[in-house]
């Protein structure tokens, strides 16, 4: 079936220390996997992706991994710092049926980060 | 501002009752999503349209309905609606079907009283 599971739904971290973030797919032709990070009662904002022909991507204080053969990605945040308290959610991609090059998204449900200063 | 606008902001209408939410995309961008939050949810994917086209649809009742028009800008109308209706819609734009890189619009907030 078509699922994202993300793990843990909450997670708090002193301020500087690393926080990280799993999620698990189950449709092996996924092949691109964003993550948005959404404050309360704002818009999700896309913060990284990663897509299905590279293991690791990274920007700055962020990181995403890939393990095709597990079907997990981890977002990976270093040196957090309170602004970085939000809900974050990842997504996998899932070919639409009948439509090339079209996909749909599945989300996970989301991990409540807190940055305690 | 991520270039996606939505309009209302906010929505309180009565069960049974009919409306209509409207997205305009970024500029340059063909595809636009739709997608529910419901309160302490995650996100679920209603409908897709790429350039006036659908092309993918997800848990998407069949009270509810879709268009994308010449101009690219999409309208998501809600009928018959039901107190558990009430949630988050939010519209994403991206420049290809695929729906790499999608931003997303401020959202709706429908309250069904």
């Amino acid at each position: 079936g078509e699922n994202v599971e993300q793990h843990p739904s909450t997670l708090s971290v002193q301020e500087g220390d690393s926080a990280v973030i799993k999620c698990t797919y189950s449709d092996s032709a996924s092949n691109y996997f964003p993550w948005y990070k959404q404050e309360l009662g704002k818009r999700p904002q896309l913060i990284i992706d990663i897509r299905s022909n590279v293991g690791e991507k990274k920007d700055q204080r962020i990181a995403v991994t890939l393990n095709k053969t597990a079907k997990h990605f981890s977002l990976h945040i270093t040196e957090t710092q309170p602004e970085d308290s939000a809900v974050y959610f990842c997504a996998a991609s899932i070919p639409a049926p009948g439509a090339s090059g079209t996909y749909k998204y599945i989300f996970g449900t989301g991990t409540r980060l807190k940055v305690l200063a | 501002d991520s270039g996606v606008t939505q309009t209302p902001k906010h929505l309180i209408t009565a069960t049974g009752q009919r409306v209509t939410l409207r997205c305009s995309p970024r500029s340059g961008d063909l595809s636009v999503y739709w997608y529910q939050q419901s309160l302490d949810q995650g996100l679920q994917f209603l409908i897709q349209y790429y350039n006036g086209e659908e092309r993918a649809k997800g848990n998407i009742l069949e009270r509810f309905s879709a268009q994308q028009f010449p101009d690219l800008h999409s309208e998501l109308n809600l009928s018959s609606l039901e107190l558990g209706d009430s949630a988050l819609y939010f519209c994403a734009s991206s420049v290809a079907p695929d729906g790499y890189e999608q931003y997303f619009g401020p959202g709706t907030r429908l309250t069904v009283t």
